[in-house]
């Protein structure tokens, strides 16, 4: 079956680490995206991609960082400049961006600090 | 710019009742409109979209939703409400213009009592 994959799903970070969240999909999605969920506050951007190579900042995007060298993955990490990053983080991808497609998600990695 | 707003934190419903999640939204030119599901600890789950068309939108698992563009509005419906509705429900808007990019409002979640 099609779909995204997050890992892994839950993740205990010391303070001043780096961790690396992976998202993986196997739908041939040009587009990905990552999100920040905290409660009460919705769904925040902090990276997305279009095309491999690329990727612009989101609205979140200070303490977090991307690659996307292959069309299938689009991994985050999370630098130790984030100073708050306890939070439940999605990552979604859609076909070419023209607003008109619904997103898929995968089933979210949370992070916890310690 | 873009914004969709859903004016209630929670909504209270007992089973066997007819179920409404509003949501409104602000776009520039015309919108394109969704429904996401998230269940405890799950990702998104897309339920129905609107993009153009008849205003009334049949989705998964008995929703749909109707658009009013006069109003603004796309809330969120269901005839008869299940136990196994209850979850956090979000509503989605990208518009034709301004590069596609999807807002997602801060979610509003149902509870159905048996």
């Amino acid at each position: 079956d099609g779909g995204i994959t997050q890992s892994p799903k839950y993740l205990f970070r010391k303070e001043g680490q780096n961790v690396t969240l992976s998202c993986e999909q196997n739908l041939n999605h040009d587009a990905m995206y990552w999100y920040r969920q905290d409660p009460g506050q919705g769904l925040r951007l902090i990276y997305y991609s279009q095309i491999v190579n690329d990727f612009q900042k989101g609205d979140i995007a200070e303490g977090y960082s991307v690659s996307r060298e292959k069309k299938e993955s689009f991994p985050l990490t999370v630098t130790s400049a984030q100073k708050n990053p306890t939070a439940f983080y999605l990552c979604a991808s859609s076909p070419p961006e023209r607003g008109i497609y619904g997103y898929t998600f995968g089933s979210g990695t949370r992070l916890t600090v310690v | 710019a873009q914004s969709v707003a859903q004016p209630e934190d929670q909504v209270n419903v007992a089973e066997g009742n007819p179920l409404t999640v509003k949501c409104t939204y602000s776009v520039s030119g015309n919108p394109y409109l969704f429904w996401y599901v998230q269940y405890p600890n799950r990702g998104l789950q897309f339920l129905l979209k609107y993009i153009t068309g008849d205003n009334l939108v049949k989705g998964s698992y008995g929703f749909e939703a109707e658009f009013n563009k006069s109003q603004t509005s796309f809330h969120l419906k269901k005839p008869s409400a299940l136990v196994s509705d209850s979850a956090l429900y979000f509503c989605a808007v990208s518009g034709n213009t301004g590069g596609f990019k999807t807002i997602f409002g801060a979610g509003t979640r149902l509870f159905v009592k048996a």
